[in-house]
């Protein structure tokens, strides 16, 4: 079974509409990293997360991490067609705090 | 400051043939990292370097694929002989060193086997 899940899979959207994507950990976190991936493209460090409860803001994007919960969202406001593309989570889930594993990631489209 | 080079970015080979990949990463940083990510999948590390030292290959294919840092600076990564499954994008990253902290991406390698 897959250590990181993301959900949505693929995300569809309006312009101007909020959005929220998930990754859930199978295993205790100790930081989770989130990245952005343009097809044919190397990953975007977007944001990093390493304490339960913490929240991180970039313009408009919004990320939390729940270590209870083993779970971090990512959360977009007013959603531009800049924002597409593919999301990942990646986690060091093994407390090495430099081997990543990442999920599968999540496809947002943003029609204008 | 020049972000991570990585060459070639489109490579097809016929099955049971080799192929190197090339990176160069961010001036300073210790740490490099091999990943591949097949279509539809997120990044696999393969393996990963403290300057010229590898800190761990374990998901790293050793009868076909090989990996060398000299010199602690540029990488390559090989594959000898290639099979199907092996087509994947090939990214290289690097970090200032282990301790954490983030991964800063290359474009990445395509590879297609045929």
């Amino acid at each position: 079974s897959q250590e990181l899940e993301q959900s949505p899979q693929s995300l569809i959207v309006q312009e101007g509409k909020n959005l929220t994507i998930n990754c859930t950990s199978s295993k205790t976190l100790y930081g989770l990293y989130w990245y952005k991936q343009k097809y044919g493209e190397g990953l975007i460090f977007l944001m990093m997360l390493q304490k339960g409860g913490e929240e991180k803001s970039h313009e408009k994007i919004t990320a939390k991490l729940d270590e209870k919960k083993q779970q971090s969202s990512l959360h977009i406001t007013a959603s531009q067609p800049s924002h597409a593309g593919i999301y990942l989570c990646g986690a060091d889930i093994g407390g090495s705090n430099y081997k990543l594993t990442f999920g599968k990631g999540t496809l947002l489209t943003v029609n204008p | 400051e020049a972000g991570v080079a990585q060459s070639p970015r489109y490579k097809i080979i016929e099955k049971r043939q080799s192929v190197a990949f090339w990176c160069n990463p961010i001036s300073g940083h210790a740490t490099l990292y091999w990943y591949q990510q097949i279509l539809g999948q997120g990044p696999k590390l393969l393996i990963q370097f403290q300057n010229n030292g590898v800190v761990d290959d374990s998901q790293l294919p050793k009868d076909r694929f090989s990996a060398e840092r000299l010199k602690g600076v540029d990488s390559t990564l090989k594959i000898q002989p290639a099979k199907l499954e092996d087509s994947a994008v090939y990214l290289c990253a690097s970090s200032l060193d282990a301790a954490g902290g983030e991964q800063y991406f290359g474009p990445g390698t395509r590879l297609t086997v045929t």
